[in-house]
């Protein structure tokens, strides 16, 4: 039973175009959202998140939507570079003590010259 | 700045092996997990540590085990490897566990069971 998904596994956009990634989520009870990005061979790095009480969180090219009745949220990033190039994971926390994140499958996002 | 260290970063087991994977951070967190990442899917957690000596189940512990004896250190166990267990795996901390503090994550350890 995913709770976070994130249906399509991949995108392909050009250099200096707008990347979208896309992401799902079924429990009501997730209040925060974070998006990690992934290098080959590297741990998750932490890049964007979102609380509930916001639609909206940019940082530099990075700019998080979530849109709570539709408990779906994207990753927007303008202008995509080349080094953008990795593996997204949405991933989703409730509100408590020792709360567990739980991640989606990943996004490879390709971004070509 | 060390952050989150893994060891090793590549094994290759035989089934009915045992090895522990070790997770040090130097950043002082509270926090730590354990989590593995099979092909095409996202990240499921398998243990995880509030503090020293406390310790809990994640998503998927059978088969693993854990101990948390300092701040810093978070080693992993496996004790009869099986080929289900091939699978990268990342140890993680974070200062708070419900503050919304993002997780620092290891670059993995690539373990196959063959």
């Amino acid at each position: 039973d995913q709770q976070v998904k994130q249906n399509s596994p991949s995108l392909s956009v050009q250099e200096g175009r707008i990347s979208i990634l896309n992401c799902d989520y079924t429990n009501s009870m997730f209040d925060y959202f974070l998006w990690y990005k992934k290098y080959p061979a590297e741990g998750p790095t932490f890049l964007i998140s979102i609380s509930s009480i916001k639609d909206k969180n940019e940082d530099g090219r990075f700019t998080v939507f979530l849109n709570k009745s539709a408990k779906h949220l994207s990753l927007h990033i303008v202008p995509s570079q080349p080094g953008d190039s990795a593996v997204y994971f949405c991933a989703a926390i409730p509100t408590g003590a020792n709360s567990k994140l739980t991640f989606g499958k990943g996004i490879t996002l390709s971004v070509r010259p | 700045n060390a952050g989150v260290t893994q060891t090793p970063k590549f094994r290759i087991l035989k089934i009915g092996q045992s090895m522990t994977l070790q997770c040090t951070q130097d950043m002082n967190h509270n926090y730590m997990y354990w989590y593995r990442q099979d092909p095409g899917m996202g990240l499921k957690l398998i243990y995880y540590s509030v503090g020293a000596g406390i310790t809990d189940k994640g998503e998927v512990p059978n088969g693993y085990n854990v101990s948390r004896s300092t701040t810093e250190d978070f080693p992993l166990r496996l004790e009869l490897a099986a080929p289900s267990q091939t699978s990268v795996y990342f140890c993680a901390s974070s200062y708070y566990g419900d503050t919304h503090q993002p997780q620092h994550f290891g670059d993995g350890t690539r373990l196959s069971i063959l």
